[in-house]
């Protein structure tokens, strides 16, 4: 298994551009999501899924949408730049048992990102 | 707003000392979990602790768990350079199925 794959590792845009950070899964995973990691400030979720055709907002999804057609892929679209979402983005997957989920994160390698 | 808040915020220690963090949260929680990141690398789980739970041990790593004082500790036994690293810990919020919430992470620098 490759387990959470993500890519590209590093990216530069321009301020405005837009440009699609992808990820996938080989688990089989129900749950996917998005974090952005800030210096001093952890980890913040952008948007999850809990299936195909299912997408939320998490704390923080100004900016970025997302979709989810198949249950492997959970790409995270940034539609115009800007340089505040410059920051580290890691996508995660976990398997989902109700009533809710006891089940570890995986996630993957993370996305470099700087807006310029 | 972060749920998880861990304390303190850097610790430096010695090869073979014990490290302890701790991690206060907000909300009622189904369970706690503990994360590792190297630098420059993505998170890796270590430890899962339940709401029911009061102690869970793996390897060299225990967890407390007080529902009462909204508080979780890590201790990390017999510190190794290679433990250096940011520990954060992740609450899954009874209401916020599904979803981790994380604190600000603690850096552990183990010195040989």
């Amino acid at each position: 298994n490759a387990g959470v794959t993500q890519t590209p590792k590093f990216q530069v845009l321009k301020t405005g551009q837009s440009m699609t950070l992808q990820c996938a899964q080989d688990m089989n995973h129900e749950y996917m999501s998005w974090y952005r990691q800030d210096p001093g400030m952890g980890l913040r979720l952008i948007h999850y899924s809990v299936g195909a055709g299912i997408t939320d907002q998490g704390e923080v999804p100004n900016g970025y949408n997302v979709s989810r057609s198949t249950t492997e892929d959970f790409p995270l679209r940034l539609l115009s730049a800007a340089p505040s979402q410059t920051s580290v983005y890691f996508c995660a997957s976990r398997a989902l048992a109700a009533p809710s989920s006891y089940n570890e994160q995986f996630f993957g390698p993370g996305t470099r990102l700087t807006v310029l | 707003s972060q749920q998880g808040e861990e304390d303190p915020q850097a610790l430096s220690i010695q090869e073979g000392e014990n490290a302890t963090m701790n991690c206060s949260y907000k909300t009622s929680i189904n369970n706690l979990q503990w994360y590792r990141q190297n630098s420059g690398r993505g998170l890796v789980h270590l430890i899962l602790i339940r709401s029911n739970e009061r102690e869970k041990h793996s390897g060299r790593l225990r967890v407390t768990l007080d529902t009462s004082k909204k508080s979780s500790s890590l201790l990390i036994t017999a510190s190794r350079a290679a433990d250096t690293a940011s520990y954060f810990c992740a609450t899954d919020a009874v209401d916020s199925w599904g979803k981790l919430q994380f604190g600000a992470g603690t850096q552990v620098v183990v010195t040989p």
